[in-house]
């Protein structure tokens, strides 16, 4: 079954420092994949998608992922984090009928 | 920018008794999507609806849920007899087409006492 890991349950990191949050994902073909964040209180808000071409995907607010097939990876960077970025961060894959697949999520605290 | 909206963004019931969830997806997309996030937990897909019918559903979207399209804009989960266990923050999504960005509402967290 697909399925989407992101093996950090916490992270912080401190203002001004580089972020990358991992995620893996199982899939036999090549996946549709995400990155949305959640910030308190808020909804689910897109940062980045993959479905094909560029491995390489520019995301908003300065964020971008890297799909690496070798390694089912799909890892989100930003290289120079605000206190703003302070959210949960959720991995996501698309299954074949349109469902969504989430990883556990991420939170990412931010230290001044 | 259009977004989708879900109203209450909070219902406390009691166990035994039916909700309703209401959503308002962006206005031209098609399809329309259903997730729940119990405290703590993943974010699960309930279900997906396209044409007047569900096209995709989990096995958590037992007899208990339902879903309907009563009109042109809004999309609605019912519970018929809500359990302490449906007690979740619950999503309602709408994207263009089936491998299009799913859109999410800011939710409605769901109590059950």
């Amino acid at each position: 079954a697909q399925s989407v890991t992101q093996p950090d349950i916490h992270i912080t990191v401190s203002e001004g420092a580089s972020l990358e949050l991992r995620c893996n994902y199982s899939y036999g073909a090549t996946p549709y994949l995400f990155w949305y964040v959640q910030s308190p209180g808020q909804g689910l808000q897109l940062l980045l998608k993959y479905f094909s071409g560029d491995t390489l995907v520019q995301g908003i607010k300065g964020f971008e992922a890297e799909f690496k097939r070798s390694q089912s990876s799909f890892n989100l960077r930003k290289p120079s984090v605000h206190w703003s970025d302070a959210a949960e961060y959720f991995c996501v894959s698309g299954g074949s009928q349109g469902n969504l697949i989430f990883g556990k999520g991420t939170k990412l605290s931010v230290k001044p | 920018e259009p977004e989708v909206t879900q109203t209450p963004s909070h219902q406390v019931t009691q166990m035994g008794q039916e909700v309703i969830l209401r959503c308002v997806p962006i206005s031209n997309h098609l399809y329309f999507y259903w997730y729940r996030q119990i405290l703590g937990q993943k974010v699960e897909f309930l279900v997906s609806f396209y044409n007047n019918e569900i096209s995709e559903k989990s096995e958590i979207f037992d007899d208990q849920f339902s879903v309907e399209r009563p009109d042109g804009s809004n999309f609605t989960l019912k519970i018929r007899s809500t359990k302490l266990e449906d007690s979740a923050m619950y999503f309602c999504a709408s994207s263009a087409s089936v491998t299009d960005t799913q859109y999410f509402g800011p939710g409605t967290r769901l109590t059950v006492l």
